[in-house]
């Protein structure tokens, strides 16, 4: 995991404002995912990108946007439609081939003020 | 909703007794793969199966993948405080586009010493 990085560690959103959480990683990895994690549940996922200028929607894209530039960073922007947002934000990343071990940063924790 | 299913979403035990945790799928898995979430941290890799009927060991740490590839089991043997976390099963499911990883919902071990 040393390859990740995520920032910031804690982030605070008011009401009405858009935040973005930044995600990078030095490991050459072609795939990269966003997760969220609410206290005591599993992860589910926000969106995904398997190659640089493509990402696709995962379980839970609504009020969620990302962009990949390159294929180092996966910035993910929470908007104002995303009513609950306060969650663990997970990024991760991997290996390309068949078996998608994943790869985690140490996740940005998001609070509404 | 959700295909990857964990049991039991919690236990606490004595430190030095035994510990499974069960995860089952509605769906055939090419491969299931196996995390752990320290309190505070982020998922760590810790093991892949992908044969049938596949087990493998890590010190105390038994993984199983069942005949049918539509379920698997972590059992630990003799706990410590050190194992305290969550666990995650995460599937691979055939078919599914871009090969993603579902996860479960991950069963919380708590440890008594």
């Amino acid at each position: 995991d040393g390859g990740i990085t995520q920032s910031p560690k804690y982030l605070f959103r008011k009401e009405g404002q858009n935040v973005t959480l930044s995600c990078e990683q030095n490991l050459n990895h072609d795939a990269m995912y966003w997760y969220r994690q609410d206290p005591g549940q599993g992860l589910r996922l926000i969106y995904y990108s398997q190659i640089v200028n493509d990402f696709q929607k995962g379980d839970i894209a609504e009020g969620y946007s990302v962009s990949r530039e390159k294929k180092e960073s996966f910035p993910l922007t929470v908007t104002s439609a995303q009513k609950n947002p306060t969650a663990f934000y997970l990024c991760a990343s991997s290996i390309p081939g068949a078996v998608k071990t994943q790869y985690f940063g140490p996740g940005t924790r998001l609070l509404v003020l | 909703g959700q295909q990857v299913m964990q049991i039991p979403q919690y236990q606490h035990v004595q430190e030095g007794e035994d510990f499974t945790t069960y995860c089952n799928s509605s769906t055939t898995l090419s491969n299931i793969q196996w995390y752990k979430q320290r309190p505070g941290g982020h998922p760590v890799f810790l093991i892949q199966l992908v044969k049938s009927g596949e087990v493998k060991k890590q010190k105390r740490l038994t993984f199983q993948f069942g005949e049918a590839k539509k379920n698997s089991s972590l059992h630990i043997t003799a706990t410590q405080t050190t194992d305290v976390g969550t666990y995650f099963c995460a599937g691979n499911i055939r078919d599914n586009a871009g090969n993603m990883l579902t996860f479960g919902g991950g069963t919380r071990l708590m440890v008594k010493p």
